[in-house]
């Protein structure tokens, strides 16, 4: 079955630490995973994409990614998290159309 | 920098009644989406049009939805007799190509009533 799932509904994190939010599909074939990131009562912004290349992906406003094909895993990471930052996160398999359930990014001043 | 344009931003429904909800793609792109989003929800897939034919659908697709490119420039999703359960935010998108990022515009909100 291909699906994408991100484990955490929810990542608090202090202004300045770094943050994660955790990805991981199931696909066959090669997958194209990408995150996109939702303000409240706003459309969906792109953020990075992963299709073939480099594992460590960087994207906008400073965040990273990491395509991990062992682990079937593609998490989001940003070395030092700003209060702006705290939005929902999706990560989406969009070869197939998937999308995660989505995670509530707070971050803390 | 262009972007995906949708309209209304909000349309309030009576039960059963149809409603068409617009999309401008960006204008060189060639695939157009639509997803929709239940109120704290993940996103799900409708439909992907391409060529001026369906390309994909998912289950959630059924009869009561179509989708149209009337001109060289919107895309519309019609919903021919509304149900309560439709409410939800819809989301169009496009993409030059198909491997390539979706660009979402910002959603209708639709309530049903």
């Amino acid at each position: 079955a291909q699906s994408v799932a991100q484990p955490e509904d929810q990542v608090n994190v202090a202004e300045g630490n770094p943050l994660t939010v955790k990805c991981t599909y199931s696909v066959s074939g090669n997958p194209y995973l990408f995150w996109y990131v939702q303000y409240p009562n706003r459309g969906l912004q792109f953020l990075l994409k992963y299709i073939t290349g480099d594992n460590l992906v960087k994207g906008s406003y400073g965040f990273e990614a990491e395509f991990n094909k062992s682990q079937t895993s593609f998490h989001l990471k940003k070395p030092s998290a700003l209060v702006s930052d705290s939005a929902l996160y999706f990560c989406a398999l969009l070869n197939k159309f998937y999308f995660g359930s989505g995670t509530k990014l707070n971050v803390k001043p | 920098e262009p972007e995906v344009t949708q309209t209304p931003s909000h349309q309030v429904t009576q039960m059963g009644q149809e409603v068409i909800l617009r999309c401008v793609p960006i204008s060189n792109h060639l695939y157009f989406y639509w997803y929709r989003q239940i109120l704290g929800q993940k996103v799900e897939f409708l439909v992907s049009f391409y060529n001026n034919e369906i390309s994909e659908k998912s289950e959630i697709f059924d009869d009561q939805f179509s989708v149209e490119r009337p001109d060289g420039s919107n895309f519309t999703l019609k919903i021919r007799s509304t149900k309560l359960e439709d409410s939800a935010m819809y989301f169009c998108a496009s993409t030059e190509v198909s491997t390539d990022t979706q660009y979402f515009g910002p959603g209708t909100r639709l309530t049903v009533l």
